[in-house]
């Protein structure tokens, strides 16, 4: 049972614009939401954060927004750079649980 | 701050040897780390979850006398892949978590285990 969806395998999109990353979920008990970034042969870095008490958090150029209702996620990039060519994982934890419940990936490709 | 290192960065070993990964916390005390393995175009799995001075809870088909954990200290972690077949090459990750006040998970930069 996946708990945690990223429905695009990959996203091509040109340098510039914006990328957007969708995540959705199925455990309402989830209330922290997480994206990381993993490069080939690295391990992931954490990109942003969210908490279910809000729908919207920001940094930088990174913002990710929280549909709770929907039980729906995404992280917006703007502009997209290359260096932004990566995997994204999206990531869920329920209150009071240590694991991380990852999504599948999306591998994202910025074209010049 | 909130970084994780692992040793080494790559091995490779022949069949039926045994291989130790280790996980340190370099900045902090880790309440927690995790182990996970990613298979080429896939996403990342859950192997064991580890608890300092306690055994390390596996995940559900992961065979814990294979895949040996041990968590010493609040900064270290090892996993040692025994007996080692072809079908155990991946690339191994660890993480770290401190407390539920950061919810967070630090990533080690893994391990990529090729076994001949």
């Amino acid at each position: 049972d996946q708990q945690v969806k990223q429905n695009s395998p990959s996203l091509s999109v040109q340098e510039g614009r914006i990328s957007i990353l969708n995540c959705d979920y199925t455990n309402s008990m989830f209330d922290y939401f997480l994206w990381y970034k993993k490069y080939p042969a690295e391990g992931p870095t954490f990109l942003i954060s969210i908490s279910s008490i809000k729908d919207k958090n920001e940094d930088g150029r990174f913002t990710v927004f929280l549909n709770k209702s929907a039980k729906h996620l995404s992280l917006h990039i703007v502009p997209s750079q290359p260096g932004d060519s990566a995997v994204y994982f999206c990531a869920a934890s329920a209150e009071g649980a240590q694991k991380l419940v990852f999504g599948q990936g999306t591998r994202l490709t910025i074209n010049p | 701050g909130a970084v994780v290192s692992q040793h080494p960065s790559w091995v490779i070993c022949k069949s039926g040897t045994s291989v130790k990964i280790e996980c340190r916390s370099l900045d902090f005390q880790a309440t927690t780390m995790f182990w996970y393995r990613q298979f080429p175009k896939q996403s990342l799995m859950l192997m064991a979850t580890s608890n300092e001075g306690s055994k390390a809870t596996y995940e559900q088909g992961v065979e814990k006398d294979k895949f040996l954990i041990n968590h010493a200290s609040l900064t270290l972690s090892t996993l040692t892949v025994t007996s080692a077949h072809p079908e155990d090459s991946s690339f191994y990750i660890c993480s770290a978590w401190r407390d539920f006040s950061d919810r967070e998970q630090y990533f080690g930069p893994g391990t990529r285990l090729t076994v001949t």
